[in-house]
Order: C-alpha cells, then structure tokens, then sequence
C-alpha cells in the first residue's frame, strides 16, 4: 500500500499570501485525494483528482496533478487564519484495496 | 450535509477493560472503516468492512479488536482487553463506494480514547 509524502512538513504564512504543499507518492495511482484536519478533529475532505486529469479547482483550492513525476500539489489562494490546520494527500491505487494511507502531512499556520 | 457521527466523543477507561466504539455512517454508503491516530502520530488505517465482512485489516487490528455492524446502521470498533498503548483518537468513516472509483471517504469527527 502506498501513502503520500507530504511536503514541506510545515508552512507559516501570512493571511493574505498564497500556501502551496506538494505531494509526492511512488506507484501508479487511480486518484488522489486531499484531506484537511484541524487540531482533535476528524479529517474533511476537500478535492479528489484522477488519474487522468491535470488540474482541478474548488474556490480557493487549485489541485494540480503530474503523473510522470508522481507528485501533486494543493495550492491555497488569499489564505485565511481559518485555513491553519494540517493537509493530507492520499493517493489510491488498485493493489491497496479501498482504504487510504495517510502521511505525516503538512501543517499549515496562517497568521492573521 | 449528511455526516458519520460518533459515539463517545471521550471515553476514560482502565487498562484491562472492553471499550465499544459507536459509529453511525452516511445512510446510503457501503464501504466502512475504522482509523486511530495517537497524538502527535499520523492517522492509521486500522480495518475496512463491506458487505457484512473485514475486507482488510492492518497488522494493528490485532485479536483484540472486533468490528460489528448490529443492526444495518451502527458500526461498531470493540477492544476486548484494553492497553495503555491504545489510547488514541479512533476515527469511523464510510464511503458509498470503494475509493478506488473515486469515491470520497468521509471521517466523523473521532472517538478520544484513554486508558488508564
């Protein structure tokens, strides 16, 4: 089973300013999802990208996807003090099963 | 929005005793899972269920653990003889489909678990 390895492992920011955390995984992927996790609680999903697709927006978020490096990257715009919290990736490949594999992740601190 | 909602949100135990774990998953989905994540720790695959059966467990879902779905709605993460060493947050999710379709794994916001 593979996880994501997220980079940096951790980001401060000003509000205001752009975040971006790279995702790097090591065999070929189905999809790659994002997740969010705010301290003690649960994780939120916030965007899926396939296989096939390059890049992917939700508002703020921008996705992007390079399967010939295995690497992805989120990309946070205009950030907000909300936004701190830690980020996750979670490639998905067929030979894992159904379950997702969680790095250590990046926490991101947005500093109003 | 429907949502997985989990019961205790804190539990406190002593070591040695059984601790159920309650899970209400998203009414429709099929796909059913338990994680744990010690604090400060990365969050751990523990077990998936589909189709009333373990479809895969880690090497933590050891004899100790059990998983049960009573009654078609609750999802339940029993630990028989409780550990020190299993005091952690203990997070139920549940997806309409497997994830490999591209289905979104949605997590409830956890279990805090300590034993004593």
């Amino acid at each position: 089973s593979q996880q994501g390895e997220e980079d940096p492992q951790a980001l401060s920011i000003q509000e205001g300013e752009n975040a971006t955390m790279n995702c790097s995984y090591k065999t070929s992927i189905n999809n790659l999802q994002w997740y969010r996790q705010n301290s003690g609680r649960g994780l939120v999903h916030l965007i899926l990208i396939r296989s096939n697709e390059r890049e992917k927006h939700s508002g703020r978020l921008r996705v992007t996807l390079d399967t010939s490096k295995k690497s992805s990257s989120l990309l946070i715009t205009a950030s907000r003090a909300a936004d701190t919290a830690s980020y996750f990736c979670a490639p998905t490949s067929y030979n894992q099963g159904g379950k997702l594999i969680f790095g250590q992740g990046t926490e991101l601190s947005v500093k109003p | 929005e429907p949502e997985v909602t989990q019961t205790p949100s804190h539990q406190v135990t002593q070591m040695g005793q059984e601790v159920i774990l309650r899970c209400v998953p998203i009414s429709n989905h099929l796909y059913f899972y338990w994680y744990r994540q010690i604090l400060g720790q990365k969050v751990e695959f523990l077990v998936s269920f589909y189709n009333n059966e373990i479809s895969e467990k880690s090497e933590i879902f050891d004899d100790q653990f059990s998983v049960e779905r009573p009654d078609g709605s609750n999802f339940t993460l029993k630990i028989r003889s409780t550990k020190l060493e299993d005091s952690a947050m203990y997070f139920c999710a549940s997806s309409e489909g497997g994830s490999i379709s591209g289905n979104t794994i949605y997590f409830g916001e956890g279990s805090w678990l300590t034993v004593v």
